[in-house]
């Protein structure tokens, strides 16, 4: 069965440090999308992108984050300048249209020391 | 999106049926109902959605009201596997899923 992949599993950085989380959606999927989860709290929905372009984000998702689609397969999350607060389980999702299911990865943790 | 409800936890027998409830009095004509669940930080997993009619899958049941300020979710026969936190999810025309507290269902058994 087709699965959303995502690298690394963990990732620590130190502050200030820009990291990038990479996705491989499902491979037929259109919609693609990365939530965070704090330790503890809700699952928070960051960010949409279809055709290039982002087609839906929150308030969380300010100028210090980015996603690209940089090929065919991958989908990445850029944080330019993390804080402490950045600290959380990010989960990047796909579906095959926009009001789909969605499809979530295994998550990458994100430490910033 | 409309708010929804459902109760903080409950456990369940192996081997029983699970009943989830949810309460979504404010849903407009339409939202869908959206289920998914988490095991242990692992990322959501979709379970079902229903928009008016009672669904079936192979994972589970979703009974909705007539009315459908309420629904159901049911695992016929739950296994120790289905341990999780199960989020209700009302969802109209945004692409975002908007995540609860959901129910933290434990299976005993």
């Amino acid at each position: 069965e087709p699965e959303v992949t995502q690298t690394p599993s963990h990732q620590v950085t130190q502050m200030g440090q820009e990291v990038i989380l990479r996705c491989v959606p499902i491979s037929n999927h259109l919609y693609f999308y990365w939530y965070r989860q704090i330790l503890g709290q809700k699952v928070e929905f960051l960010v949409s992108f279809y055709n290039n372009e982002i087609s839906e984000k929150s308030e969380i998702f300010d100028d210090q984050f980015s996603v690209e689609r940089p090929d065919g397969s991958n989908f990445t999350l850029k944080i330019r300048s993390t804080k402490l607060e950045d600290s959380a389980m990010y989960f990047c999702a796909s579906s095959e249209w926009g009001r789909d299911e969605q499809y979530f990865g295994p998550g990458t943790r994100l430490t910033v020391t | 999106d409309a708010k929804t409800t459902q109760p903080p936890s409950m456990d369940c027998a192996e081997g029983r049926a699970a009943n989830l409830p949810c309460n979504h009095s404010t849903i407009s004509g339409n939202e869908y109902v959206y289920w998914y669940r988490q095991i242990h930080s692992q990322g959501p997993q979709y379970i079902i959605h229903g928009l008016k009619n009672n669904e079936t899958n192979e994972m589970a049941s979703l009974i909705i009201t007539e009315d459908r300020k309420s629904s159901t979710l049911i695992l016929p026969h739950a296994t120790l596997r289905d341990t999780a936190v199960y989020y209700c999810i009302v969802r109209g025309n945004d692409y975002k899923l908007s995540f609860g507290a959901g129910t933290t269902v434990t299976v005993r058994a």
